[in-house]
């Protein structure tokens, strides 16, 4: 059966550092896998997702993941964290229906 | 600019009420979902309808219904709310006619979600 883990359930970082939130998905056919971000009193909004085209995906607000097969990962990455990246993100595998990690929520320390 | 609205964005219901979310979405979508999101246990389907009249059982179906009448309206019923029905409900919209039947590269749009306080 799908599903995915998310590593950690809050991750803080200082504002400028990097951010590494890590993913990883368990799936017997090749996956679709999104990345959703969740800000404070809000509904989610897609980031990113991988639909097997290039294994390194571009999304928005500078933030990308790549997708490695060996390692069963779709670690989303920044490499300078801002204030206003302060929110819940959520990885997701398509098997039609979505099936989500946990969540990961985000500080960012001035 | 795409757009998924819920009637509110709080709700406070008594036990043993019986409970509407509306969801209606503009964007002409075929799939329509809803979640609860709860701390800890991220985003968990509850029902979703592919078609209007058509609905099918998430993983949590249980204590909810769900009503599609017209095709940009999404309806969850809590026949008779409960205390363990305290949650973040979430609606969401997506275009894909056959994700049912395979992995969908589509994404879903989301609503700013209705919290819902059953006391």
């Amino acid at each position: 059966a799908q599903s995915v883990t998310q590593l950690g359930s809050h991750v803080s970082v200082s504002e400028g550092a990097l951010v590494l939130l890590r993913c990883n998905y368990s799936s017997s056919v090749p996956p679709y896998l999104f990345w959703y971000v969740q800000y404070p009193n809000q509904g989610l909004q897609l980031l990113l997702k991988y639909t097997s085209a290039a294994t390194l995906v571009k999304g928005i607000n500078g933030f990308e993941a790549e997708f490695k097969k060996s390692e069963t990962s779709f670690h989303l990455t920044k490499p300078s964290a801002h204030m206003s990246d302060a929110a819940e993100y959520f990885c997701a595998v398509s098997v039609g229906n979505l099936i989500f990690g946990k969540g990961t929520k985000l500080s960012v320390k001035p | 600019d795409v757009k998924v609205t819920q009637s509110s964005r709080y709700l406070v219901k008594r036990t043993g009420e019986k409970v509407f979310l509306e969801c209606v979405q503009d964007m002409d979508h075929e799939n329509m979902f809803w979640y609860r999101q709860d701390p800890g246990l991220g985003l968990r389907l509850i029902y979703f309808s592919y078609d209007v009249k058509m609905k099918e059982k998430g993983d949590i179906p249980e204590g909810y219904s769900v009503s599609r009448e017209k095709k940009e309206r999404f309806s969850l019923i809590l026949e008779s709310a409960s205390t363990n029905q305290t949650s973040m409900y979430l609606c969401a919209s997506s275009t894909d006619r056959h994700f049912m039947t395979s992995r969908s590269s589509y994404e879903q749009y989301f609503g700013p979600g209705t919290r819902l306080t059953v006391t």
